[in-house]
């Protein structure tokens, strides 16, 4: 099966600190991933996606496929960034969206 | 509305009662899907919809689960007889298409008591 995994359930750090959040994915030659992020009390909304290859509120996303992850990271997190974030990927020639369990970031001040 | 909606946004039931969730998607989305969010779990794929079919109904956790789409657009999910461990975030999404953004609607918490 297709699979995604976010090892860690809670990352503390300090505002200023860099940060990387894991993602591991199980091998389908391309995979198409996605970070998505829920801040307190409002919906999951898309973060980024590998195939922009953006940086988004200083967050990017790397695919390495040596290493089958796509890590998140931040150089310097902001009290903002913390939020529970899910790495995400497409189930190969489907349109099935499958997420991790998710990772708590607390950004203390 | 232009986001994705669902409703109701919190229900309590009883245990052992049926109940209908339901999700409009952003007009146009073709592909919309279902997830259940509980502490501890993430995000759960329930099953998803391209237009009306559903080509994936492997994550429904029982019998018990159900969903359907009609006209491409409204989609609702049942849940028959239901449990306490039925109580978590049911989150509805849809999407373009592949490679696209999905948009989360902001969930129906259910409470079985």
């Amino acid at each position: 099966a297709q699979r995604v995994t976010q090892p860690e359930k809670l990352l503390s750090v300090f505002k200023g600190a860099p940060v990387e959040l894991k993602c591991n994915y199980s091998y389908s030659g391309s995979p198409e991933l996605f970070w998505y992020v829920q801040y307190s009390r409002q919906r999951l909304q898309l973060l980024l996606r590998h195939i922009s290859r953006e940086s988004i509120k200083g967050f990017t996303a790397d695919l390495n496929k040596g290493e089958t992850s796509f890590h998140l990271k931040k150089p310097f997190a902001q009290e903002e960034d913390s939020a529970m974030y899910y790495c995400a990927r497409k189930v190969y020639n489907t349109d099935k969206l499958i997420f991790g369990t998710g990772t708590r970031l607390q950004v203390f001040p | 509305g232009a986001g994705v909606s669902q409703s109701p946004s919190n229900k309590v039931t009883e245990k052992g009662k049926d109940v209908e969730l339901r999700c409009d998607p952003i007009s146009g989305h073709t592909a919309l899907y279902w997830y259940r969010q509980s502490l501890g779990q993430g995000l759960e794929f329930l099953i998803y919809f391209q237009g009306n079919s559903a080509p994936d109904k492997s994550g429904l956790p029982s019998d018990r689960f159900s969903a359907e789409r009609t006209g491409g657009s409204v989609s609702t999910l049942t849940i028959q007889r239901t449990q306490q461990e039925d109580s978590a975030v049911y989150l509805c999404a849809s999407s373009v298409g592949p490679l696209t953004e999905a948009f989360f609607g902001q969930g129906t918490r259910l409470t079985v008591v």
